[in-house]
């Protein structure tokens, strides 16, 4: 079965940093692109970014109203991706998804993590 | 503001046929293809549609979707109380460089 699981979510001042996990189970992670995908509560999806295989260069890219602050980065070896977040503002504060795909839905976003929730508050 | 356009609401009575649309422009839908997710209330998405018209496995085909020029729409056929949920059309944007999502479009079973 594929499997997203995500964690390292939690509560963090604003202006604090935070790195999330990504654990993926049940089909060959290395050769397939990984997503993060952010939900604010009663909002809607927000692509945050994804970074493409070995194959394709690990490239990445990353939705424009980061501004920077957020990196993903990927270890095929141990079937993770993280996502680090960095100079965390309130506006940051929401349910965090990894998404990723096999096959011809290999750079797109098909199976995706139960999410995990990041709460930016002082 | 998003780039791509959807109704924030839908409805329609049990067995009915409704549409969703989801209109883009050229540096997106007009160029790239486009997925749709279904998303139940408190859960994650799951794709629905992928390439525009492709059904995963498991999707009933009671879901369809097309699409034209710069828009694409989701055909939801002999609608069930379970297809209650938020929906969102995704597509790759060549001016930004990255994906977007439309709003969303909430679907209510009357």
């Amino acid at each position: 079965e594929v499997q997203l699981v995500e964690s390292g979510g939690g509560l963090v001042q604003p202006g604090g940093s935070l790195k999330l996990s990504c654990v993926v189970s049940g089909f060959t992670f290395s050769g397939s692109a990984i997503h993060w995908v952010r939900q604010a509560s009663g909002k809607g999806l927000e692509w945050v970014g994804r970074m493409r295989s070995k194959t394709d260069d690990y490239a990445t890219a990353y939705g424009v109203s980061l501004e920077g602050r957020f990196t993903i980065s990927r270890d095929d070896s141990k079937n993770t991706a993280y996502l680090q977040m960095n100079s965390l503002q309130t506006e940051d504060t929401a349910v965090y998804y990894c998404v990723s795909g096999q096959w011809q839905l290999k750079n797109h976003m098909d199976v995706w993590g139960q999410g995990t929730t990041v709460t930016v508050s002082s | 503001q998003s780039l791509l356009t959807q109704p924030p609401s839908a409805s329609g009575t049990p067995g009915q046929r409704v549409t969703i649309p989801c209109s883009g422009s050229g540096s997106n839908i007009g160029t790239s293809r486009v997925n749709w997710y279904q998303q139940p209330p408190g859960t994650a998405p799951k794709l629905l549609i992928y390439f525009n018209d492709q059904r995963p496995s498991g999707v009933p085909d009671r879901f369809s979707g097309s699409k034209s020029g710069t828009s694409v729409s989701l055909a939801i056929s002999g609608l069930q109380s379970e297809d209650e949920a938020d929906y969102y059309c995704a597509v790759w944007d060549s001016r930004l460089d990255g994906w977007v999502f439309g709003g969303g479009t909430k679907l209510t079973v009357l």
